[in-house]
């Protein structure tokens, strides 16, 4: 399996524009898992999804972030309008399903500058 | 809340042992300790998990102690590739991970 794949890998734009982040999970993978990394705050959970459905988006910052997951095999971050704030590393994960037994797997992120 | 407690950093020399604390006094009986690294930019890796008993694979070993109220990652030979951001984390349940702040793993040649 080609593990988690995200696109694209880099993406730079400006603010007010909107932004689109997408993920591939691993083949049979049930779990999806959005998460942020600043310098400042760390690892963030943004959002997961437990077979395609939303369960927990405590972690969305603001209502200019939405994901959906609109099959098993791709989910979509989009921020509009994003913001200079918004600049970060942007990581999907999967996994079997969520919890203690299951471990895992991330994808290789998108870094995400908005001047 | 990553309800774990690990050094904020860490040093080694190459090819010798390191052995990566992580207290988490608060675990319940069904939760498993996972561990997970980064290495500079690239995404967290998965590294080992385990309940109760002690767990090898080809990466790590995990040395989880007999109440389970910590744990120890043992690295058998540093190299310099495996500096790195150390996590242990502990979900709960049916929760997600929930990362801290880590341990920086520094590999002296």
């Amino acid at each position: 399996d080609a593990g988690v794949i995200q696109s694209p890998r880099h993406e730079v734009t400006e603010m007010g524009q909107e932004v689109t982040l997408r993920c591939k999970p691993i083949s049979g993978h049930n779990s999806l898992f959005w998460y942020r990394q600043t310098m400042m705050r760390g690892l963030e959970l943004l959002i997961y999804f437990n077979n395609n459905v939303p369960i927990d988006d405590s972690g969305m910052p603001e209502d200019r972030f939405s994901a959906k997951m609109p099959n098993a095999s791709f989910s979509t971050l989009k921020i509009q309008p994003s913001e200079p704030r918004d600049s970060a590393v942007y990581f999907c994960a999967s996994s079997v399903a969520p919890g203690t037994f299951y471990e895992q797997y991330f994808g290789p992120g998108t870094r995400l500058t908005v001047t | 809340d990553a309800k774990t407690t690990q050094p904020n950093s860490m040093e080694s020399n190459e090819e010798e042992p390191v052995h990566l604390p992580c207290n988490h006094s608060t675990i319940s009986g069904t939760d498993y300790i996972h561990w997970y690294r980064q290495l500079p930019s690239q995404g967290p890796e998965y590294v080992i998990h385990g309940l109760t008993s002690n767990v090898n694979n080809r990466m790590a070993s995990l040395a989880i102690a007999e109440d389970r109220k910590s744990s120890t990652l043992i690295l058998h030979r540093a190299t310099l590739r495996d500096a790195a951001v150390y996590y242990c984390i502990r979900p709960s349940g049916n929760t997600p991970l929930v990362f801290g702040k880590g341990t920086r793993l520094s590999v002296i040649a």
